[in-house]
């Protein structure tokens, strides 16, 4: 199984200041044959259901806003808050789909300090 | 616009059988792979299984091969999720999502609101 690893576990950020979450895989979620990096990341606000955030690895899914980016690649990504807002608080997860089973990282719990 | 409604979930015995549901609405849902995922109380996310958008293929995470069907009617809309033989660690609330493509491949783009299932004696 590809194993993710995700840190830190938790952070507490002060509103308008940026904030990063380094997300490792156990082997490349980079697939040379079709180009696409089976790497996405996702949202779980309080009491709600996970929602997409970032898919194939650098895309924007519909309605996330510009100040969301992922750089890295291959086995290294760092999801990055450009500058957080109170609605940014939740836990954020990355998700290999590159091999069954797929997996998740642990979570990243971002606060508001 | 898409929407995944999760039922069925509730308190089950160890070693009992559960069958949870997720009815599907808002597109063509027997063009897409749809998957389970389940989240114990507090816990990380788990991917269960995934079903190809006709029912030809399915893949399980290996915790509930042999005790866990995933199934559709793609006449009905809905998914299915058949839970035999369960364990207290099987508690969790049970999540349906829709895959990207027939295969349920890529990433899950549009998720239910869960049904939890409590294993208690």
């Amino acid at each position: 199984d590809i194993v993710m690893t995700q840190t830190p576990l938790s952070l507490s950020v002060t509103p308008g200041q940026p904030a990063s979450i380094s997300c490792k895989s156990s082997q490349s979620l980079l697939l040379h044959s079709d180009g696409r990096t089976y790497l996405n990341w996702y949202v779980q606000r309080s009491g709600q259901p996970p929602q997409l955030l970032i898919y194939e690895g650098f895309n924007r899914f519909s309605g996330v806003p510009d100040n969301f980016s992922v750089s890295g690649s291959g086995t290294d990504f760092t999801l990055k808050i450009s500058r957080v807002e109170a609605e940014d608080v939740g836990i954020y997860y990355c998700m290999q789909t590159l091999q069954i089973p797929y997996t998740f990282g642990q979570g990243t719990k971002v606060e508001i300090k | 616009q898409v929407q995944l409604v999760e039922s069925g979930g509730g308190v089950v015995q160890p070693g009992r059988s559960l069958r949870v549901s997720c009815a599907a609405s808002g597109f063509t849902f027997s063009s897409y792979g749809m998957h389970w995922v389940r989240q114990a109380p507090g816990k990380g996310l788990e991917w269960v299984a995934v079903i190809w958008f006709d029912g030809s293929n399915r893949y399980y995470t290996d915790s509930v091969k042999g005790r866990f069907t995933i199934s559709r009617d793609n006449s009905e809309n809905t998914l299915y999720l058949q839970l035999n033989s369960l364990r207290a660690e099987d508690t969790a609330v049970y999540y349906c999502a829709r895959g990207q493509n027939k295969y349920g491949s890529y990433y899950f783009d549009y998720w239910g609101q869960g049904t939890l299932v409590t294993v208690s004696s």
